[in-house]
């Protein structure tokens, strides 16, 4: 499979704890985004790389969420200490920067905090 | 700050019927993409409509775009149920030639649900 992969998909945690995400992206994509999507809402962009630069971060990424992608290759979201609020889908997409730059999503993974 | 509004944001139709979704952006873009979700699904990309007067069709689904008006809309033809799904549509409103896209800016998305 060359998609976008992310791990892992679903996980549920206690308020106060530190989770981490996954995101492969399609091998030749050398920009990879996040997203964030709570129910029955459209996604919200939250950060992009382009190769190991982090390139924008979103005022919704707060001093808990870190993300990096050492090596431009997989990357990984750090939620420190978490909240009810941070409950929802996280999408990770890549794309190949070129006139189209379409972005293609993965399956995403599911944060539940109780 | 840029707004992306889709309407209808819940449409019910009958197999068979046409229908179509708008989306109406509040800043220049001359880009603007289609997906599809079907529930606890990921975004499943449909249409990149590259420049005004755009139009792309696949199968029971065309979409253009009309950057002047800053509208594009999504046609529906003689509905199958299984078209069920949301679609979204979103603008890259900071693209630039040099740098490319930076990031997509959805809207809420047009929950569609087709009747047999």
């Amino acid at each position: 499979d060359t998609g976008v992969s992310q791990n892992p998909r679903h996980k549920i945690t206690k308020r106060g704890q530190n989770v981490t995400f996954r995101c492969d992206p399609i091998s030749e994509h050398n920009r990879l985004y996040w997203y964030r999507q709570t129910l029955g809402q459209g996604p919200e962009f939250l950060t992009y790389f382009q190769n190991e630069a982090q390139l924008e971060k979103s005022r919704l990424l707060s001093d808990r969420f870190s993300a990096e992608r050492p090596k431009g290759s997989f990357s990984t979201l750090e939620i420190q200490r978490t909240e009810q609020g941070d409950s929802a889908m996280y999408l990770c997409a890549s794309s190949w920067r070129g006139l189209n730059n379409e972005q293609f999503f993965g399956p995403g993974t599911r944060l539940t905090v109780l | 700050e840029l707004k992306v509004e889709q309407n209808p944001l819940f449409l019910s139709m009958q197999e068979g019927k046409n229908y179509t979704i708008y989306c109406n952006y509040s800043t220049t873009s001359d880009r603007l993409y289609w997906y599809r979700q079907d529930p606890g699904k990921s975004l499943e990309s449909l249409f990149v409509l590259l420049s005004n007067g755009a139009v792309k069709q696949e199968g029971r689904l065309m979409a253009s775009l009309d950057t002047k008006a800053r509208l594009s809309t999504l046609h529906i033809t003689a509905a199958v149920h299984d078209l069920s799904a949301t679609y979204f549509c979103a603008v890259d409103p900071e693209y630039t030639l040099l740098q490319g896209a930076q990031k997509l800016v959805f809207g809420q998305g047009t929950r569609l649900t087709i009747n047999p």
